[in-house]
């Protein structure tokens, strides 16, 4: 099964300010189609999980441009270019290349 | 951005080794086109992959602690999913969600984009 490794556990950010979370997978998520399996989820309080990138680097519909996503291979990277009081959550990855597995999550909170 | 409507059903309170029968109705798109996946989430924990059923109900695939005690199967003519839980134990606990899969013709997935709200499965004595 791939194994999939989330950091940090916890993000405390001011508002404005740049975040960033890290994902790695125990192997390449690379498809035999050219892209990477690899998707980012947010889940607000009390609500279901959220698609905000998928296929590494994809925004979903509705996905604010600040939410960008990028890596291959085996190492992903979540960025928020300002962090606003609405993107408090918590940030999973997914890969979907062998059956799915989530990342352990990141919890994304304001200072 | 339109919201597809996903319900789960079917959830409650089951004593250890009881049976549950999970139902997610998806009425707002063509049912019959889309993999689907059950993913669950204990209290206070992360996501949990359970299951997955191909669009055309051939394949599916399970987590380890899964395998042999549930059965997830669907219904296009009612545009339903199930997942059938048997041998229920403590550590099945958890919101179940349903969720529709965007896949490859190999069944991986590269977008899992529609969740249902959940149902709340508690396994108690």
């Amino acid at each position: 099964d791939i194994v999939m490794t989330q950091s940090p556990l916890s993000l405390p950010v001011a508002p404005g300010e740049p975040a960033s979370i890290s994902c790695r997978s125990s192997q390449s998520l690379l498809h035999s189609d050219g892209h990477s399996y690899l998707d980012w989820f947010v889940q607000k309080p009390g609500q279901s999980p959220q698609l905000l990138i998928y296929l590494g680097s994809n925004r979903a519909s509705g996905v604010p441009d600040r939410f960008s996503g990028s890596g291959s291979g085996t190492d992903f990277t979540l960025e928020i270019s300002r962090v606003e009081a609405e993107d408090v959550g918590v940030y999973y990855c997914m890969q979907g290349l062998q059956t799915v597995t989530f990342g352990g999550g990141t919890k994304v909170e304001i200072k | 951005q339109v919201q597809l409507v996903i319900q789960e059903s079917g959830g409650g309170v089951v004593q250890p080794g009881r049976s549950l029968r999970l139902s997610c109705a998806a009425p707002g798109f063509t049912f019959s086109s889309y993999g689907l996946h059950w993913v669950r989430q204990a209290p206070g924990k992360g996501l949990e992959w359970v299951s997955f059923i191909s669009y055309d109900g051939i394949d599916k695939y399970y987590v380890a602690s899964a395998k042999g005690r549930f059965t997830i199967s669907r219904d296009d003519s009612k545009n339903t999913l199930y997942l059938q839980m048997n041998s229920l134990r403590p550590e099945d606990t958890a919101v179940y969600y349903c969720a529709r899969g965007i896949c490859s013709s190999d069944n991986s997935c590269y977008k899992i984009d529609y969740w249902g709200q959940g149902t709340l499965v508690s396994v108690s004595s």
